[in-house]
């Protein structure tokens, strides 16, 4: 079974600019959670949906922002970028019945100039 | 809220040696789960070993094992016989069980380096 993917692996943005980050969940998995990390601030969990529904989401601006599609893949958007928002942004899935465990995709490292 | 603290930034072992990874929690709640996570050189983070709160006999997985001390919220990961492929970060991280939302809060990590 294939794993989580997550496209693009390397992305070069301009402040200001916006960007959409792309996951592909494991097969059957209904779960995916989103996480940034950064040397200061480690991991940080960003929002998880379930079913196409934002259930939780962490302390991050409103400019962070995400989806889910009915083939439980999620796409996070992060508009009006900062220097700060330079990061590894890992996507995590989960089988959820029966199952707590998170897998983690290879990540996008997002380099804001 | 819940804080996981990782109090070892970096740590050495001599291949083929034991080498014991420290965290502790802080929740005030009863039902959860602690995991440990690898994150080698080439940043895909696996995961190495989960826990549940409510099981009192400690997890294993081939040369991992936990020692977990629920009152005392700590949650120490060994590793025996090491190898090189374990040079890696490693995390502790917490999850509320029953909270309708799959969150992990994560320590700072633990560099492992395993010399040969």
């Amino acid at each position: 079974k294939a794993g989580v993917t997550q496209t693009p692996r390397y992305l070069i943005k301009t402040r200001g600019q916006q960007v959409t980050l792309s996951c592909s969940p494991i097969s059957g998995h209904r779960s995916v959670s989103w996480y940034q990390q950064t040397p200061g601030q480690g991991l940080q969990f960003l929002f998880e949906y379930f079913s196409e529904t934002q259930r939780n989401k962490g302390n991050f601006p409103g400019r962070f922002s995400g989806r889910q599609f009915s083939n439980s893949r999620s796409e996070m958007n992060v508009s009006t970028l900062e220097l700060g928002d330079s990061a590894l942004y890992l996507c995590a899935s989960s089988l959820v019945q029966g199952s707590y465990e998170q897998y983690f995709g290879p990540g996008t490292r997002l380099t804001v100039t | 809220a819940q804080t996981v603290t990782q109090s070892q930034p970096e740590m050495s072992v001599q291949e083929a040696e034991t080498v014991t990874l420290s965290c502790t929690y802080d929740t005030s709640e009863n039902n959860y789960y602690l995991f440990w996570y690898k994150q080698p050189p080439s940043r895909q983070m696996i995961l190495v070993i989960r826990q549940e709160a409510y099981k009192q006999q400690n997890a294993t997985e081939n040369r991992f094992s936990v020692n977990f001390q629920k009152a005392a919220k700590s949650f120490s990961l060994k590793i025996s016989d090491s190898q090189l492929g374990d040079t890696a970060m490693y995390f502790c991280a917490f999850m509320k069980s029953g909270a309708g939302s799959y969150q992990l809060t994560f320590g700072k990590g633990t560099k492992l380096s395993v010399i040969p």
